[in-house]
């Protein structure tokens, strides 16, 4: 079961540069998105959502992007800082209680 | 600033112990939740506990699982026998109430060690 995917296990960006982080989602009943971080041992902390009525939302230096014909979104940060390096999970849920996660994608930001 | 506390952090049992994870959601948090992570793979929803009832599971969550708010403050997560495949970190999050931005605040987790 793959309703959500992330499709890159890890990405290094420089410091100060921009960090784009990709999911990818098959559930065309999924209406709501949302990001999280998290670091080791802690548990996910939730950074940004978009609901599917709308293609951006922003937040300081995190912008998530939807594109619901493609079933994709993207969250972009910038610039990037080294407190950043994290994993970060993109979820979706059709409304419900139900948060389905993706497998993450380990951010790594280059001092 | 008001977070979800769970507790043990680690707990170890031997296959087949009954274990009890215990989670304190944010106080004025009406819907409350379980999730896990097995090393290496996705966070999977348990299941969703709203108004002292559960309102959605998981094919994960069968008989050997079960949920219960005993009293105003702490919500249970039980697992009557324990399988070597129930090894996880185990996540309680809670939410305030249907909002638009769907967020659900997730404690520090408990890590399952099953011997």
């Amino acid at each position: 079961d793959q309703q959500v995917k992330q499709n890159s296990p890890s990405l290094s960006v420089q410091e100060g540069r921009i960090s784009i982080l990709n999911c990818d989602y098959t559930n065309s009943m999924f209406d709501y998105f949302l990001w999280y971080k998290k670091y080791p041992a802690e548990g996910p902390t939730f950074l940004i959502s978009i609901s599917s009525i709308k293609d951006k939302n922003e937040d300081g230096r995190f912008t998530v992007f939807l594109n619901k014909s493609a079933k994709h979104l993207s969250l972009h940060i910038v610039p990037s800082q080294p407190g950043d390096s994290a994993v970060y999970f993109c979820a979706a849920t059709p409304g419900n209680e139900k948060l389905t996660f993706g497998t993450g994608t380990r951010l790594t930001i280059i001092p | 600033e008001p977070e979800v506390t769970q507790t043990p952090s680690h707990q170890v049992t031997q296959m087949g112990q009954e274990v009890i994870l215990r989670c304190v959601p944010i106080s004025n948090h009406l819907y409350f939740y379980w999730y896990r992570q097995i090393l290496g793979q996705k966070v999977e929803f348990l299941v969703s506990f709203y108004n002292n009832e559960i309102s959605e599971k998981s094919e994960i969550f069968d008989d050997q699982f079960s949920v219960e708010r005993p009293d105003g403050s702490n919500f249970t997560l039980k697992i009557r026998s324990t399988k070597l495949e129930d090894s996880a970190m185990y996540f309680c999050a809670s939410k305030i109430r249907d909002q638009p931005t769907n967020e659900q605040f997730f404690g520090p987790g408990t890590r399952l060690t099953v011997l």
